[in-house]
């Protein structure tokens, strides 16, 4: 099976900016998280979708969002980017289901660069 | 509010040689999961192990193996026969059991010497 991919791989944008970040899940996987990971502030969980639903918000602004297409395929976007938005942007996918398996696997990542 | 505590920020072994990597965690759940994940230099995340919490056998997966103290809340990585390509950031992670949000710790990083 393929992994989860990600797309782009590169980005660097500028301040007031947005930006929109794709991940592809595993073949049979349901579930996408979404992760930001800064020197500063580490990993912090962005938001979890499942079945095109939103079931699960970590404490970012509403710049940060999400959506969930029906191929389970996701999107985040940034709006008004500002400099601390920069980072690596991880997505993960799982089976999602209560007694599937628990293990989230992670794509390669988005480095984001905000000048 | 689950908590992850990573105490050692940099760990170090000669190749080989066994390392132990420490994780304590907190959380009011009875049931969950636990993992320990490694970053290499690429970024990429890349799944080591993983422990239900309501198994009293520790898990195992070749060379790395976990010490799980559901009482203690302590979860600790073992490697055993360091090599080089064991030199990465590791990070420890709980999940409830319902819902796919990981809470992450520090994380620490571990050199091999060749």
């Amino acid at each position: 099976k393929a992994g989860v991919t990600q797309t782009p791989r590169y980005l660097i944008k500028t301040r007031g900016q947005q930006v929109t970040l794709s991940c592809s899940p595993i073949s049979g996987h349901r579930s996408v998280s979404w992760y930001q990971q800064t020197p500063g502030q580490g990993l912090q969980f962005l938001f979890e979708y499942f079945s095109e639903t939103q079931r699960n918000k970590g404490n970012f602004p509403g710049r940060f969002s999400g959506r969930q297409f029906s191929n389970s395929r996701s999107e985040m976007n940034v709006s008004t980017l500002e400099l601390g938005d920069s980072a690596l942007y991880l997505c993960a996918s799982s089976l999602g289901a209560l007694r599937g398996g628990p293990e989230q696997f992670f794509g390669p990542g988005t480095r984001l660069t905000v000048l | 509010a689950q908590t992850v505590t990573q105490s050692q920020p940099e760990m170090s072994v000669q190749e080989a040689e066994t390392v132990t990597l420490s994780c304590t965690y907190d959380t009011s759940e009875s049931d969950y999961y636990l993992f320990w994940y490694k970053q290499p230099p690429s970024r990429q995340m890349i799944l080591v192990i993983r422990q239900e919490a309501y198994k009293q056998q520790n898990a195992t997966e070749n060379r790395f193996s976990v010490n799980f103290q559901k009482a203690a809340k302590s979860f600790s990585l073992k490697i055993s026969d360091s090599q080089l390509g064991d030199a990465a950031m590791y990070f420890c992670a709980h999940r409830k059991s319902s819902g796919d949000k990981l809470t992450f710790g520090t994380g620490t990083r571990l050199a091999v010497r060749p």
